[in-house]
C-alpha cells in the first residue's frame, strides 16, 4: 500500500549544527505535506507544512524541501538546540483522500551538548 | 485553556476489564481522531469523526467503540482489554488539513 517512510530512524547531531531529517513518500496523489515534532511524553505538534505546488518553505529555523520528482521530503533545522531533541514525523494528505493523514514512521533526533 | 485535552493521562488495568478514555477540544474544529502509538512510535489511525459522524474506521477490533456526543468531544471505550492494547492513545482534532494532538493516554494492560 501507499506509505510514508523515513531514511534514518535515529539522528544524532552536535548542538549548533544543522540537522536534516529525510522522508520518502510513495503516493504521487499527495498534495499536502506536514512535519510534526513529538517531544517525550507529549503529543505530536505541527512544525511546518508545504503544498505540492511549492518546493521550499521556510519557518523560524526550519525549512522544508519537497522534491516531487523523487518523492522526497526533508526537514532542515538550523543551529540545532537541545530543545529540538524529539521524534519527527512527516505526514502526507493524499489529494481526494478525505480526512485521512498518512504518518511516516518517525525519526528520533538527539542533540548533543 | 488546553486546546485538546484527554483524560486520564495514565491508565493501568487488568486484562478483561472495560475502560474509557475521554477527549475534548475547544478549538471549534469539526473533525476529531483517535490514534494508537506503539512502542516504536508508529502512529496508527483508528477512527475519525466529522460533526459527530463516523467517517474513518480502520481495521480496529470491535472491542473499541468511539462515541461523539457533540463535535467537541470524542470518547473511546474499550471492552475486554488485552495485553496488546497497551500503547499510548492520542486524540486529535483537525483544522483544514493540520491536526492538533492531545497529550496522550498511556494505557498499560497487566
Amino acid at each position: 500500500g501507499e506509505s510514508v517512510g523515513l531514511h534514518l530512524p535515529t539522528l544524532s547531531v552536535q548542538e549548533g549544527d544543522n540537522s536534516i531529517i529525510n522522508c520518502a513518500y510513495s503516493n504521487s496523489a499527495s498534495d499536502y505535506f506536514i512535519w510534526y515534532k513529538q517531544e517525550s511524553g507529549k503529543g505530536p505538534q505541527f512544525i511546518i507544512d508545504i503544498r505540492s505546488n511549492m518546493d521550499k518553505r521556510q519557518g523560524q529555523r526550519v525549512t522544508v524541501l519537497l522534491n516531487k520528482t523523487v518523492k522526497h521530503l526533508s526537514l532542515q533545522i538550523a543551529a540545532t538546540q537541545p530543545g529540538d531533541s524529539a521524534v519527527y514525523f512527516c505526514a502526507e494528505n493524499p489529494h481526494g483522500g478525505g480526512f485521512k493523514t498518512i504518518f511516516g514512521a518517525g525519526t528520533r533526533l538527539f542533540v548533543k551538548a | 485553556d488546553t486546546a485538546v485535552s484527554q483524560t486520564p493521562k495514565y491508565l493501568v488495568t487488568q486484562m478483561g476489564n472495560d475502560k474509557s478514555i475521554k477527549c475534548e477540544q475547544n478549538l471549534g474544529h469539526d473533525t476529531m481522531y483517535w490514534y494508537k502509538q506503539d512502542s516504536k512510535k508508529f502512529l496508527k489511525i483508528m477512527f475519525s469523526y466529522n460533526n459527530k459522524e463516523l467517517i474513518i474506521n480502520e481495521t480496529v477490533p470491535n472491542r473499541f467503540s468511539p462515541k461523539s456526543p457533540d463535535k467537541a468531544h470524542l470518547n473511546l471505550h474499550i471492552n475486554s482489554l488485552e495485553l496488546g492494547d497497551s500503547a499510548v492513545y492520542f486524540c486529535a482534532s483537525m483544522a483544514t488539513e493540520t491536526q492538533y494532538f492531545g497529550p496522550g493516554t498511556r494505557l498499560l494492560v497487566l
